[in-house]
C-alpha cells in the first residue's frame, strides 16, 4: 500500500462546477499536509497547506480528518485554468527528507 | 520566477556524455533535494541535502551524482545514462523540516538518446 494514496482520475467536469479530491495517508504520525497543482510539463507549485481546523483560500476549501486519515480539497466555481494535476503532499516527521507526494490526481474542466 | 532557478531548462545527451545540471535558490533555505519525475509516474526523491549535508540518497544509480558546495547552490552530474533516465528533473528548496512546503524549480528535462 503506497503511504499517500490519490485518485488519479481524471475528472472531467464543466466549468462552475464544484469539485472534490480526497488523499489517504497511512502513517498517523504525519504532521504536515499541503496541496500542491502542476500543470503539463511544469513544475509543482504550493496551492495551500491543510491545518487542522481547516482552511479556504478563495474558491479553495482544504480539510484535514486525522482520525480517518485523510485531507481533501474543494474547489468551487471551478475555472479553465484550473485544469491540471492535483498533489497531496505529506510530511510525516520534522526532517526535510521526510515529505511524501501523492501520484496526484488529474482535473480537467470544459468549457 | 519561483527563487529557484534551474539550467539548463531542456539538455539531450548520449549515452557517453557527462554533463551537469545546476540548480541555484534565493530563498535562504537550508535544505534542497534532487526529484525525477518521469511520464505518467509520481515524484520520485532521489537526494536530499540539509544544511550541505547529504542526508538521503534513494538507492540512486552511480551514474548520478549530487553536489551541494553551499546552501544556495545544488549540482547534478551525469555520466553515462541510460535512455529510460530520460525524465524531468526538479530541484526543490525548503527550510530544514519543510513544514512550509517545497518550492521548485522549473525542472531541466533531460533526454538521453
Amino acid at each position: 500500500r503506497k503511504e499517500v494514496e490519490q485518485d488519479p482520475g481524471p475528472f472531467n467536469v464543466p466549468e462552475g462546477a464544484t469539485v472534490a479530491f480526497n488523499c489517504t495517508y497511512s502513517n498517523s504520525a504525519s504532521q504536515s499536509f499541503f496541496w500542491y497543482r502542476q500543470d503539463c510539463r511544469k513544475e509543482p507549485k504550493l496551492l495551500m497547506s491543510v491545518y487542522s481546523s481547516g482552511n479556504e483560500d478563495g474558491r479553495f476549501t482544504a480539510q484535514l480528518n486525522r482520525a480517518s486519515q485523510y485531507i481533501s480539497l474543494l474547489i468551487r466555481d471551478s475555472k479553465l485554468s484550473d485544469s491540471a494535476t492535483y498533489l497531496c503532499v505529506v510530511l510525516r516527521g520534522s526532517s526535510a527528507s521526510k515529505i511524501i507526494f501523492g501520484s496526484g490526481t488529474r482535473l480537467s474542466i470544459r468549457p | 520566477e519561483t527563487g529557484v532557478t534551474q539550467t539548463p531548462r531542456h539538455l539531450v545527451m548520449g549515452m557517453t556524455n557527462k554533463k551537469s545540471l545546476k540548480c541555484e535558490q534565493h530563498l535562504g533555505h537550508n535544505a534542497m533535494y534532487w526529484y525525477k519525475q518521469s511520464a505518467k509516474k509520481p515524484l520520485e526523491l532521489m537526494f536530499v541535502y540539509s544544511l550541505e549535508e547529504r542526508v538521503e540518497n534513494n538507492s540512486v544509480p552511480s551514474r548520478f551524482s549530487p553536489e551541494c558546495p553551499n546552501s544556495s547552490h545544488l549540482f547534478l552530474h551525469l555520466h553515462t545514462l541510460q535512455p529510460e533516465d530520460s525524465a524531468l528533473y526538479l530541484c526543490a528548496s525548503s527550510q530544514e523540516g519543510a513544514s512550509y512546503g517545497y518550492t521548485f524549480g522549473s525542472g531541466t528535462r533531460l533526454t538521453v538518446v
